[in-house]
């Protein structure tokens, strides 16, 4: 069965340093995989999703993902935060019934 | 337009009311979906139907009945609702249920309360 695991429940971080937000995933097979950012009392957006094509996948708003097979990973990056970033990050992975499993979210923080 | 909305935003209901939550989604998308979340949890899925037929209930309470009189609108009908069913009601559409390309898009959310 699949799983997904985000391994950070808080990350903080200064404005204008980078970010990484973690995420291990379980599959039996060549998943896809994608990123959904909630601000506070919003809906879910999807950043970026992976879907064995390109291993690096860019997205909005200058995050970018990278899917490592041999490390099971699709870690979050952005290479400078912003105040506007602040919100929880879900880490997604599709399972064989088509159906998404949720991380159970990381929230990321910037301090001023 | 990927817009997905929702209403209303808020809603209070006693738990002996009877109210309606709608979605709408005008991407031509033939999957829609009701999800469930709790404050500081991943969403939940409740129901998924695709081309305007159930597919998936994840064992749902009968409290909670969904509707979908055509494919561009969702209707989740509240009844008898218990003070735990208080949470943020989102609905999602996608092209299709099948696969990882067809990425689902979210609507705000309804935000309920049950008293």
């Amino acid at each position: 069965a699949q799983s997904v695991t985000q391994l950070d429940s808080h990350v903080s971080v200064s404005e204008g340093t980078p970010v990484l937000l973690r995420c291990n995933y379980s599959s039996s097979y060549s998943p896809s995989l994608f990123w959904y950012v909630q601000h506070p009392n919003k809906g879910l957006q999807l950043l970026l999703k992976y879907t064995s094509a390109a291993t690096l996948v860019k997205g909005i708003n200058g995050f970018e993902a990278e899917f490592k097979k041999s490390e099971t990973s699709f870690h979050l990056t952005k290479p400078s935060a912003h105040m506007s970033d602040a919100a929880e990050y879900f880490c997604v992975v599709v399972d064989s019934n088509y159906q998404l499993i949720w991380g159970a979210g990381t929230k990321l923080i910037i301090k001023p | 337009d990927t817009e997905v909305t929702q209403t209303p935003k808020h809603l209070v209901m006693g738990m002996t009311n009877k109210k309606s939550l709608k979605c709408e989604q005008h991407m031509g998308h033939r999957a829609m979906y009701w999800y469930k979340q709790k404050a500081k949890k991943p969403p939940e899925l409740m129901f998924v139907y695709s081309y305007e037929k159930l597919s998936i209930n994840e064992s749902v309470p009968s409290r909670f009945s969904p509707e979908c009189p055509n494919s561009s609108l969702l209707n989740l009908h509240l009844h008898a609702l218990q003070p735990e069913d208080s949470a943020l009601y989102l609905c999602a559409s996608s092209q299709q249920i099948s696969g990882g390309a067809y990425e689902q898009y979210f609507g705000p959310g309804t935000r309920l309360t049950v008293t």
